[in-house]
């Protein structure tokens, strides 16, 4: 069963511009995940935010948590060509460790 | 260097042949994982161990099976039973639970 919902499903943004995609999940969590997929390969984690967490940084990403909507979001600043690319969020749930991931956002950054 | 490798990359299978993928990782981690993915699709668990001689059914196990005899080794049989197999595979791992998943390249296999 999916549990994470990501919005939108795709995205086009120009080089330099900010992007920002939002995850939505619908039972409690231990914590969420945020991972890049490049076509045809296997996902790269990002970044992971706790249930206690509100928002987390690495580098250009921006990870928030708000788990009274039981939603996420991804905000990429100064967006880069490089970044095209599928976007998941991934939730365990309570005493699992067993990650369900969205549909993804496909991200495309143009030049 | 440490990490999980996926093989082979492509696979082809013949209606009614078992196929087995391999995933094996050196990263020392307890838990392994099994994924499907279809075009354009996110990821659907199949199969999960959390420790050495355990494994449990994911969300869509039925036509595969898995073993788990040593902790770098999770290999995934795709058996005639599953009757839509064309797909993308994921392997992952991670050291337990709240920490996040290291995943292999892939295998596509396609049915001809």
């Amino acid at each position: 069963s999916q549990q994470g919902e990501e919005d939108p499903q795709a995205l086009s943004i120009q080089e330099g511009e900010n992007a920002t995609m939002n995850c939505s999940y619908k039972t409690s969590i231990n914590n969420l995940q945020w991972y890049r997929q490049n076509s045809g390969r296997g996902l790269v984690h990002l970044i992971l935010i706790r249930s206690n967490e509100r928002e987390k940084h690495s580098g250009r990403l921006r990870v928030t948590l708000d788990t009274s909507k039981k939603s996420s979001s991804l905000l990429i600043t100064a967006s880069r060509a490089a970044d095209t690319a599928s976007y998941f969020c991934a939730t365990d749930q309570y005493n699992n460790n067993d990650m369900r991931f969205g549909a993804g956002t496909r991200l495309t950054v143009k030049p | 260097d440490g990490g999980i490798t996926q093989s082979p990359k492509y696979l082809f299978r013949k209606e009614g042949q078992n196929v087995t993928l391999s995933c094996e990782q050196n990263l020392n981690h307890d838990a392994m994982y099994w994924y499907r993915q279809d075009p354009g699709q996110g990821l659907r668990l199949i199969y999960y161990s959390q420790i050495v001689n355990d494994f449990q059914k994911g969300d869509i196990a039925e036509g595969y099976s898995v073993s788990r005899e040593k902790k770098e080794s999770f290999p995934l049989t795709v058996t005639s039973a599953q009757k839509n197999p064309t797909a993308f595979y994921l392997c992952a791992s991670s050291l337990g639970q709240g920490d996040g998943y290291t995943f292999g390249s892939g295998t596509r296999l396609t049915v001809v």
